[in-house]
């Protein structure tokens, strides 16, 4: 069935380095923007960045530009978020989405992943 | 930047009442909004996209209605499992794909 599994939270220290991935399955990948939108522990949603079908194209919220860059390598059916000079403010649950419509760009996202916990603490 | 703004903050209900939910966008999103639920430790489920279009699955008590700036979903007639927070969110001025601070819908 339509599939994200997102993986490679867990804790790290301030300024340091991680990379999410999430998993896309059942459905062809190459063809839908991918985004990835997070919520701190007790907090509502935010946006952090989104890339087209192809890639070509990349956006980020102000709190994570110049720190964090989304790929995505539409050959392993998968989503990056390299995230890089960490904060505090960045402990969150992170989630992949699906945009509902192939090919567009600006959509309504109906598939989620079921988010990987990211703990920035010294 | 849209910034969307959901009102009540938190909104008591009896099951079987009908609930009605507002967002409001701070200049137009056309219907360009979506309405998504989310339960203690789940990922968010898209409910309603192009203001009032159900999402694939969802239950007929859900609709919503507005453009512009002006949005409403209303829940018919409250299941318990209904009760969760619910967020909208905007795509049609993005970056950033701007979502509410969300209605926490409790039981009475």
């Amino acid at each position: 069935q339509v599939q994200l599994v997102e993986s490679g939270g867990g804790v790290v220290q301030p300024g340091r380095s991680l990379r999410l991935s999430c998993a896309a399955s059942g459905f062809t990948f190459s063809s839908y923007g991918m985004h990835w939108v997070r919520q701190a522990p007790g907090k509502g949603l935010e946006w952090v960045a989104v890339i087209w079908y192809d890639g070509s194209n990349k956006y980020y919220a102000d709190s994570v530009k110049g720190r964090f860059t989304i790929s995505r390598d539409n050959s392993k059916n998968t989503l990056y978020l390299q995230m890089n000079s960490l904060r505090a403010e960045d402990t969150a649950v992170y989630y992949c989405a699906r945009e509902s419509v192939a090919g567009t760009k600006g959509d309504a996202f109906d598939i989620w992943g079921q988010g990987t916990m990211v703990t920035v603490s010294s | 930047e849209i910034v969307m703004t959901q009102s009540p903050a938190t909104l008591s209900v009896s099951p079987g009442e009908r609930a009605t939910l507002s967002c409001r966008a701070s200049q137009s999103v056309s219907s360009n909004l979506a309405w998504y639920q989310q339960k203690p430790g789940q990922a968010p489920r898209l409910l309603i996209y192009g203001a009032s279009t159900r999402a694939t699955g969802i239950p007929a008590r859900f609709s919503g209605s507005g453009s512009g700036t002006e949005f409403t979903l209303t829940i018919s007639s409250l299941q318990s499992e209904d009760f969760a927070v619910y967020y909208c969110q905007q795509y049609n001025n993005w970056p950033p794909y701007s979502f509410g601070q969300g209605t926490k819908l409790e039981i009475k």
